[in-house]
Parts: structure tokens; sequence; C-alpha cells
């Protein structure tokens, strides 16, 4: 079955620091999401984005964060000053639809902010 | 989207049916019901999606009361692998990208 592709899968990085983490999407699909997960909490929603721009963002999605897609194939998250409280697990997925489909995780990339 | 409320954790004998109840009670037509797993702190896995029918696929059933207030995700035959928390998601068709929102699941443990 298709891959969802993520790296690197572990990040250290000091506070104040520019991240940028990578993903790969399912080739044929359209859709394209981040979520995070920090450690024993839910998993949550962060952005879509479809077509070259931002479908929907939640409120933890502030002026921090920014996402691309910088060619044809790779997704990327970018946080421009990271916090202690960034330090999470963060998931890429993609869809081939917006609608009723399901989406397809990668293993994810843990960030550490020390 | 329509709160949903799973136990907290439940034990399954490997070999056994899993059965996972999920309630919706607030589910509104046009809200689907979704299952997705997460074995250990791997990304979350789609398992199966319906509307108002029951669903099967290779990994496992959906049963959706006739009222879609609660539905149930079945295992047919749980194996070690099967550990993970399970999520009951209901999502809305917003002919958008779809956005899901976790809860905090059951935690699935399957024993020998």
């Amino acid at each position: 079955e298709p891959e969802v592709t993520q790296t690197p899968s572990h990040q250290v990085t000091q506070m104040g620091q520019e991240v940028i983490l990578r993903c790969v999407p399912i080739s044929n699909h359209l859709y394209f999401y981040w979520y995070r997960q920090i450690l024993g909490q839910k998993v949550e929603f962060l952005v879509s984005f479809y077509n070259n721009e931002i479908s929907e963002k939640s409120e933890i999605f502030d002026d921090q964060f920014s996402v691309e897609r910088p060619d044809g194939s790779n997704f990327t998250l970018k946080i421009r000053s990271t916090k202690l409280e960034d330090s999470a697990m963060y998931f890429c997925a993609s869809s081939w639809t917006g609608m009723n489909e399901k989406l397809f995780f990668g293993s994810g990339t843990q960030l550490s902010v020390l | 989207d329509a709160k949903t409320t799973q136990p907290t954790s439940m034990d399954c004998a490997e070999g056994r049916a899993a059965n996972l109840p999920c309630n919706h009670s607030t589910i509104s037509g046009n809200e689907y019901v979704y299952w997705y797993r997460q074995i250990h702190s791997q990304g979350p896995q789609y398992i199966i999606h319906g509307l108002k029918n029951n669903e099967t696929n290779e990994m496992a059933s959906l049963i959706i009361t006739e009222d879609r207030k609660s539905s149930t995700l079945i295992l047919p035959h749980a194996t070690l692998r099967d550990t993970a928390v399970y999520y009951c998601i209901v999502v809305i068709n917003t002919g958008t990208a779809s956005k899901l929102t976790f809860g905090t699941g059951t935690r699935l443990q399957v024993t020998l």
C-alpha cells in the first residue's frame, strides 16, 4: 500500500530556532494535512491544504507556523521560532479527495525543543 | 462535529471478536462515523467509515444503529497486533478537506 513519508523521524532543536518538517504525501493525493500529538495527549488538527492554499487551520496554527508545497512532491511545515511547548509528534497526512475519504498518515516526526 | 463517547479501555482475548462501542447521540444527518486506530505512537490508521448502513472491509465491520446514535466497531478475530487506541470520530460532510477531531479513544489490549 502507498505510504506517506516523513523526515526526519526525530528532530532536536533549541528554543527560538526555526525547524522545517518534511513530508512526501502519496503521489496522486490532492489534500494535505498536519496534525500533532503532545506526549500523552490527543491528536490535534493543525492545518489542511489544497490547491496551494490553506483550506482550514486551527487555533494552534498561529503566525509561527507555515506550510508549503515547494514542488510536486513535498509538503512542509515550518515553525519559525520554536517554543518549548511545540515539542510533540507531528503527523503529516494526505487524501485523494477532501470528502469522506480516508486519510493516510505518516509515521511522524518527533520534535523536541530544548 | 458531533461529540463521541467511548469507553476508556477494553480487554480482548486473542482470537476472539473485539466489539468497541461508540455513542454519538447528537450526530446529524450529514455526518459520517469514522474509525481510526493508533498503534503505540505511530500515525493514526484508517479502519472503516459509514453513514447509515453497516460496512465491512478486510479489517473490520462497522455496525451503526438505525437511529445512528451509536455504533460498534467489530474486529472479528483480534490478534496481539490489534492492541492500540481506537478512535471513533464523527465527520461532517462540508465538501472541503476532512478535518478529524480525535478524542481520547478506547485503549484495546489484546491478550493471550
